[in-house]
């Protein structure tokens, strides 16, 4: 499987400012999605980030409230901009590989985001 | 639209011990994935189990076994000889194919405690 790292881990962030949070896997892959988990709770599909072209976002995500990168098949960044308490989560990263595949997804180790 | 039900939020099990935790879903779909994560305090998503539903055989993994009743739109993990680094939480995930793409729905999870 895919190792993957995520930077920040942790940050802790005013409100009205934005994060920038990195996804960095040590070999290429098709699929790179962002999730976000609030305390206690499941995880929640943010986007697809696609290579080369714009991410693909679930119902109640919006590319100016999350905008994402992919710039290649290695990397992918996530913004959370104009932060607000309710964008007090934890992010995370995954990697598949597209279809035909086992349809595995392996993740990164989350960034924890607090928004005073 | 595809959910998943993960109607345990807590339980717990003596060492050594087996513990069942139950998933059931829905779908219209025939073919799909049906996968468990754990995810420990430590908050790093570990894939568990896949289970593939054209297969009649249910999967295994050591410990880790699933029951899959495709008919029952049911998904359970059994763990066996339990042990402390069970100790986490349990999310089952229907994998849903989407426009050449595909997306993972995750349940609510179980918390599972191991206990000495």
């Amino acid at each position: 499987s895919a190792v993957i790292s995520q930077k920040p881990s942790r940050d802790i962030c005013q409100r009205g400012t934005s994060l920038t949070i990195q996804c960095q896997v040590d070999s290429q892959v098709t699929m790179m999605f962002w999730y976000r988990q609030q305390p206690g709770q499941s995880l929640t599909l943010i986007a697809t980030a696609n290579q080369g072209s714009e991410a693909t976002y679930e119902s109640g995500f919006v590319i100016d409230k999350f905008p994402i990168s992919r710039p290649n098949l290695t990397f992918s960044t996530l913004t959370v901009s104009n932060l607000s308490p309710e964008d007090s989560s934890i992010y995370l990263c995954s990697v598949g590989q597209g279809p035909p595949s086992p349809y595995e997804q392996y993740f990164g180790p989350g960034t924890r985001l607090t928004v005073t | 639209a595809q959910t998943v039900t993960q109607s345990q939020p807590e339980m717990s099990v003596q060492e050594a011990e087996t513990v069942t935790l139950s998933c059931t879903y829905d779908t219209s779909e025939s073919n799909y994935y049906l996968f468990w994560y754990k995810q420990p305090p430590s908050r790093q998503m570990i894939l568990v189990i896949r289970q593939e539903a054209y297969k009649q055989q249910n999967a295994t993994e050591n410990r880790f076994s699933v029951n899959f009743q495709k008919a029952a739109k049911s998904f359970s993990l059994k763990i066996s000889d339990s042990q402390l680094g069970d100790t986490a939480m349990y999310f089952c995930a229907f994998m849903k194919q989407t426009s050449g793409t595909y997306k993972y729905i995750f349940g609510t999870g179980t918390r599972l405690k191991v206990l000495a």
